[in-house]
Order: C-alpha cells, then sequence, then structure tokens
C-alpha cells in the first residue's frame, strides 16, 4: 500500500521569509496530492492540490510542485504571515472511480516568528 | 456547505467498554473515512467505505469495526476499548473523484476518546 513521508515535523521562519515542506510517496499508482492545513484545535482544511498530470500549480503565496519521477512533491508559501502557522499535512492517493483510499503524511508544524 | 457532524466531541470511557462515535454527513458523499490522529503520528487511516455496507480496512484496522448502513452515516465502533486507544478520532467524507470533482475531504470536528 501506498506510504507517504513528510519533511520536517516541525518549521519555523521568520514572518516574510519563505516555508518548504516537502513529501515522498511510494505507490507509483498515486496521482492525485492533496495538502490540508490544520490551524489549532480546528479541522483539518484542503489548501491546495495537484494532480499527477501538472509539475506545478499555485494559489496566491501557496504553490506546490511534484516529481512523478522521483515520487516527490513540495509545498512552498512565500511571505509568510503569522496566520500561516498550523500543521500541514500532505497525501497520496490513486485516481479510482470508486474507492479513494487517502493515506497522509504525518505532519509538519509550522511556526511563523514575528 | 458541507458538514459532517460527529456525535460527540469529548468522550470518557473505561477499559474494556463498548464505544460507538458515530458521523453524519449531509452532501449525498460516497466515500466515507475514520481516521486517528496522533502527535507526531499525523492522520492514520483506520476503515473507509466507498458505499452502503461496503467497507475496507485502512492501515490501523486493529481493535476496530465500522458500520455503515444509510449513505450519510458511517459509525466507529470499539467493541472493548483500551488504554491505547485515547486519541482524537476524525471522521470525513468526499465525493467520488471525476466529473469535476476532487474527491476532497470534509472532516468534522473530532471526537476526543479518553479510555481509563
Amino acid at each position: 500500500g501506498e506510504n507517504v513521508e513528510q519533511h520536517p515535523s516541525t518549521l519555523s521562519v521568520q514572518e516574510g521569509d519563505s516555508a518548504v515542506i516537502k513529501c515522498t510517496y511510494s505507490d507509483s499508482a498515486s496521482n492525485y496530492f492533496p495538502w490540508y492545513k490544520q490551524e489549532l484545535g480546528k479541522r483539518p482544511q484542503l489548501i491546495i492540490d495537484i494532480r499527477s498530470n501538472v509539475g506545478e500549480k499555485k494559489d496566491q503565496r501557496i504553490a506546490v510542485t511534484l516529481n512523478k519521477t522521483a515520487k516527490h512533491f513540495s509545498l512552498h508559501i512565500t511571505e509568510t504571515q503569522p496566520e500561516d502557522s498550523a500543521v500541514y499535512f500532505c497525501a497520496a492517493t490513486p485516481f479510482y472511480s470508486s474507492a479513494s483510499k487517502i493515506i497522509f503524511g504525518s505532519g509538519t508544524r509550522l511556526s511563523i516568528r514575528p | 456547505d458541507v458538514k459532517v457532524t460527529q456525535s460527540s466531541r469529548y468522550l470518557v470511557k473505561r477499559t474494556g467498554e463498548k464505544v460507538f462515535l458515530e458521523c453524519v454527513q449531509d452532501m449525498d458523499h460516497e466515500n466515507m473515512f475514520w481516521y486517528r490522529q496522533d502527535p507526531g503520528l499525523g492522520l492514520r487511516l483506520i476503515y473507509f467505505s466507498y458505499d452502503v455496507k461496503m467497507k475496507e480496512k485502512g492501515d490501523i484496522p486493529e481493535g476496530y469495526s465500522v458500520s455503515r448502513e444509510k449513505k450519510e452515516r458511517f459509525s466507529l465502533i470499539l467493541e472493548s476499548a483500551s488504554t491505547n486507544q485515547t486519541s482524537m478520532y476524525l471522521c470525513a467524507s468526499s465525493p467520488i473523484q471525476g466529473q469535476g470533482k476532487t474527491g476532497e475531504l470534509f472532516f468534522g470536528e473530532g471526537s476526543r476518546l479518553t479510555v481509563l
């Protein structure tokens, strides 16, 4: 089955700097890679996702890159702000017509220093 | 807005008790999931279901069972609770990927279970 590894487990960056979180996956059948953000005491919510037919996707200050050959994908946050402080989870799943077993990485706790 | 509702936010149970955690979604999603969240371990999949009465094991199904008698409801059952099942349990639902849908997971608020 799929195994997703996520690094680093904690990350502290100065406000305004960039943050990068990296994930690797094992199942070559995986072709959908979402990222979820969980603020303290709240439920995880999708912030960006990428499919295997795309190498990069951007949404304002957030971008995700995918290298299918190397089986890794990364989340990039630029111009970090205090509200970016949260736990971020990457995930991988194959695109099936029915069941989608979504496997998560272990999470990265991002702290933004003022 | 999609709403995923978990029946209990906080539960305290004793070792050996039977525990039911219930989850209801109102968006007619085909897929439903139960995850367990522990510090440093992320979100680990216990069971998921892609249709009524259908279920598949996730990565950590031992000690758990599930029931999906209706499309909108997915229950997690701990037949005999143990202290190592103390955790935050998150239910989620998603539509089938395709036809313009991404398969995004919509989570409930979580149920924090303490087993004494």
